[in-house]
């Protein structure tokens, strides 16, 4: 069983709609983090968050420790936000990272 | 503008053969990475270096070889006993105090055949 757990693994959405990605994960972490990874490969850091929830434009990160459970939420759904997004956990004393094995978002016009 | 640079974007190599993969990033970070991501895998850690003249191993550090000589530059070489080294990777850089967001360059596509 992986460390950091993504679901879905696929989802396609319809301009417009809300979406919600989870990451669940079973270690003890001091930061959780939300990229971005579009076709061409870059990856772009768009939260990381320790508590609480973050928010940036039509992106919502929250996270619940307790519950080792973090959900990353896209309002009002573009087809500019098709890509693969992936949840890493900072565990242990040093900045290593543990990734998820991503969901992919396609949003349809 | 800072940021972190691999070149090239697409490599191709004939089995057997080393290939070194650049990453410079002029962002004054202590701690550079070297991530492999395959199909249906979260990306995996190869090498790692906290500061100059340092480094550990990752979770898949067999096969490959790196140096940290320079402080904007970690270079990683494919060599002949990575059995599997086509793939994408990925280098990332981050500071080792206050914020740790890891920032990640571009990518280099390497095709071995």
């Amino acid at each position: 069983k992986n460390e950091v757990e993504q679901s879905p693994q696929n989802l396609t959405a319809q301009e417009g709609e809300f979406i919600t990605i989870n990451c669940s994960y079973s270690v003890g972490i001091s930061a959780l983090h939300w990229l971005q990874q579009h076709p061409g490969g870059g990856i772009v850091s768009l939260f990381m968050l320790s508590s609480g929830k973050k928010k940036h434009g039509r992106l919502i990160a929250t996270i619940n420790i307790q519950e080792k459970h973090s959900s990353l939420h896209i309002t009002a759904s573009h087809p500019r936000d098709s890509a693969v997004y992936i949840c890493a956990v900072k565990a242990g004393a040093t900045n290593k990272l543990i990734f998820g094995t991503g969901t992919l978002l396609a949003v349809q016009p | 503008d800072g940021g972190i640079t691999q070149s090239p974007k697409y490599l191709f190599r004939k089995e057997g053969q080393n290939v070194t993969l650049s990453c410079e990033q002029n962002l004054n970070h202590d701690a550079m990475y070297w991530y492999r991501q395959d199909p249906g895998q979260g990306l995996r850690l190869i090498y790692y270096s906290q500061i100059v003249n340092d480094f550990q191993k990752g979770d898949i550090a067999e096969g490959y070889s790196v140096s940290r000589e320079k402080k904007e530059s970690f270079p990683l070489t494919v060599t002949s006993a990575q059995k599997n080294p086509t793939a994408f990777y990925l280098c990332a850089s981050t500071r080792t105090s206050g914020s740790y967001e890891q920032y990640f360059g571009p990518g280099t596509r390497l095709t071995v055949t």
